[in-house]
């Protein structure tokens, strides 16, 4: 199974909502990361989780709030989020120490009104 | 952080050959290279990842000079399914738990009949 999964496929939010978006994998990866991609933009690295612990943090607003409860699972957990933060959120998944090979989820296409 | 140059735009045809060079001049002893392929509205797709002089998988190969500061990245007999953003990225990997990668501003493929 070489599947990284994310719900909700889409999502739309007021700035006063609080919500999640959920990530999993079953590779048995120990490396997990965020990463946020607008409109005809790269993806952008938001957070770096390497064996359930946050390594990087890319200066991402608190409004982002990341959670890994397991090996298998990444939260990102959205709270008073501006227009501005509409994206595709994109969940990441690797081998601890195989940062190149890494594979993504669908996306969740946010929108934030 | 090795910063990567790729061109914005590339068309061919159907059945023809593709070569998509990307410069990283200040790329690190540590540093591998790594291809990714991405669908509108899908997350990134790895394509092939190399260190250096030639690596062929059954999608597409990728060429390293001995001095490392670009590399071209080689589809074979392209065809419509092949039209997408590529994504060469540069850092560090084995032996890293970081995972610090960045996307640059990828090369929008587009093959014609």
């Amino acid at each position: 199974d070489t599947e990284v999964t994310q719900t909700p496929k889409h999502l739309v939010m007021g700035m006063t909502n609080k919500k999640s978006l959920k990530c999993e994998q079953h590779m048995g990866h120990r490396a997990m990361y965020w990463y946020k991609q607008k409109a005809k933009k790269p993806p952008e690295l938001m957070f770096v989780y390497s064996y359930e612990k946050l390594s990087i943090n890319e200066s991402v607003p608190s409004r982002f709030s990341p959670e890994c409860p397991n090996s298998s699972l990444l939260n990102l957990h959205l709270h008073a989020l501006q227009p501005e933060d509409s994206a595709l959120y994109l969940c990441a998944s690797s081998q601890a120490g195989y940062a190149g090979t890494q594979y993504f989820g669908p996306g969740t296409r946010l929108l934030v009104l | 952080l090795a910063k990567t140059t790729q061109p914005i735009s590339m068309d061919s045809y159907e059945g023809q050959e593709v070569n998509i060079t990307c410069s990283h001049n200040n790329i690190a002893t540590n540093d591998y290279i790594t291809w990714y392929q991405q669908f509108p509205s899908q997350g990134p797709r790895f394509i092939i990842q190399g260190y250096k002089t030639k690596v062929t998988n059954e999608v597409a190969s990728l060429f390293i000079p001995a001095d490392r500061k670009s590399s071209t990245l080689s589809l074979p007999r392209v065809s419509l399914s092949d039209t997408a953003v590529y994504y060469c990225l540069v850092g560090d990997d084995r032996g890293s738990t970081l995972g610090r990668l960045y996307f640059g501003r990828g090369t929008q493929l587009t093959v014609w009949p």
